[in-house]
């Protein structure tokens, strides 16, 4: 199995500030990686896939990218509904597999 | 408006059975890929199973593996789980989704259904 090792699990930053969340596969995934927001109480909500391409309607200072198998989330300028938590999660070969998630509170 | 419905979670006892149902709406239901996904309480997402558009491809993740079948009705865009020999660490929110054409990203979610095995 395709293991995801995504980091920092847990990250305080301020409204307006850059954050940077990475997912590290165990072995090349071809940029098949999705980046997805949760809520607490609420179902995840997706937000890119192919590594970097922007579903459509999701703000643009979220991006995507990559370099080798560090997947990278960015968001450019917090907003203050950003605060929840982030997962990857690889659709390169089945079984499918989620980072552990990296909790984004509001410092 | 695209959505999805799940129904079916509850309290079952270890050993027991569950089916549970995710009502699609406001797309081409028969077109897509569906999938299920796992989340235990406090803890991170988990695949569990997917099934093609036509549902003649089914796939599962080890840990569910002979013990949950996936199926889909096209006729009436209804996705399902029947899980069997539930175990206690079965018990969580399951979530349908939604998989996206030219990729296995999962690009709509319902709002969950519970699941919970204990004695």
């Amino acid at each position: 199995d395709i293991q995801m090792t995504q980091s920092p699990s847990s990250l305080s930053a301020s409204v307006g500030d850059r954050v940077t969340i990475t997912c590290r596969a165990s072995q090349g995934i071809s940029n098949s990686l999705a980046w997805y927001q949760q809520k607490p109480g609420k179902a995840p909500k997706f937000l890119l896939y192919g590594a970097s391409s922007l579903k459509s309607g999701v703000p643009s200072r979220f991006s995507g990218s990559v370099s080798g198998t560090d997947y990278t989330l960015t968001i450019s300028s917090l907003q203050p509904e950003d605060f929840a938590t982030f997962y990857c999660q690889q659709y390169y070969s089945m079984p499918y597999t989620f980072g552990q998630g990296t909790k984004l509170e509001i410092k | 408006e695209v959505q999805l419905l799940e129904s079916g979670g509850g309290l079952v006892q270890p050993g027991g059975s569950l089916r549970l149902s995710c009502a699609a709406s406001g797309f081409s239901f028969s077109t897509y890929a569906m999938t299920w996904v796992r989340q235990a309480p406090g803890k991170g997402l988990e695949w569990v199973s997917e099934i093609n558009s036509s549902g003649g491809s089914t796939y599962y993740a080890d840990s569910v593996k002979g013990r949950f079948t996936i199926s889909r009705d096209n006729s009436k865009n209804t996705l399902y789980l029947q899980m069997n020999s539930l175990r206690a660490e079965d018990t969580a929110l399951y979530y349908c989704a939604k998989v996206l054409h030219g990729g296995d990203a999962f690009d709509i979610w319902g709002q969950g259904t519970m699941v919970t095995v204990s004695s």
